[in-house]
């Protein structure tokens, strides 16, 4: 079945240094991964995506993601973090075809802390 | 465009109660997701709909929980009679589709999530 594991409950990180909140995946045939975000008391957000090509993908508010099939991992990124990035990420998968391609599934979540 | 639009925001009531919940898509989406997230269990696909047709409800927990969705502006969430067990944070999350594609082919596309309707059962 596909799965993502997100290794950390939380992640800190001092305001303008880079930020890495992790996620490996487990995907029979091609993995589409995706981030998203999610604020207090707000709906989650879409980050990024890959899907295919460059292992490097850009999405919003300055974040990437590096997809590294040998690792299986596709970490977010960003160079220089805000205190606003504080929130909780999710890592997600596209389900198999049996199961329904529509399906993401989701990570635990990461929550990330960004001190001033 | 508004976004996705749930109500209640916040639901309290009492183990027994009949509870519906309420999503109002992004006005052209094809496709509707209602999810539910918990501490517990993290974020957890119960069912979606595509052109108004419950495709996969495999997440549905149990009998006391039914979606509809009569039109392609609304679609709502019930659960009759709640339990505690059912406090949560329900979302409803919706996605436009592609000219053509069949609702079990590959889809890439981003999803949209409402703000979520809190729900605690006494």
């Amino acid at each position: 079945a596909q799965s993502v594991a997100q290794p950390e409950d939380q992640v800190n990180v001092a305001e303008g240094n880079p930020l890495t909140v992790k996620c490996t995946y487990s995907v029979s045939g091609n993995p589409y991964l995706f981030w998203y975000v999610q604020y207090p008391n707000r709906g989650l957000q879409f980050l990024l995506k890959y899907i295919t090509g460059d292992n490097l993908v850009k999405g919003s508010y300055g974040f990437e993601a590096e997809f590294n099939k040998s690792q299986t991992s596709f970490h977010l990124k960003k160079p220089s973090a805000l205190v606003s990035d504080s929130a909780l990420y999710f890592c997600a998968v596209r389900g198999v075809r049996n199961t329904g391609f529509q399906k993401l599934v989701f990570g635990t979540g990461t929550r990330l802390l960004v001190s001033p | 465009d508004a976004g996705v639009i749930q109500s209640p925001r916040h639901e309290v009531t009492e183990m027994g109660q009949e509870v519906t919940l309420r999503c109002k898509p992004i006005s052209g989406h094809d496709y509707l997701f209602w999810y539910r997230q918990t501490m517990m269990r993290g974020l957890e696909l119960l069912i979606y709909f595509n052109n108004n047709v419950p495709i996969d409800d495999s997440g549905m927990p149990e009998d006391r929980f039914s979606a509809k969705m009569p039109n392609a502006s609304f679609s709502t969430l019930k659960i009759q009679p709640s339990e505690p067990r059912d406090s949560a944070v329900y979302f409803c999350a919706s996605r436009g589709g592609l000219a053509g594609e069949s609702p079990w082919e590959n889809i890439t596309g981003e999803l949209f999530f409402g703000e979520g309707s809190r729900l605690t059962v006494l």
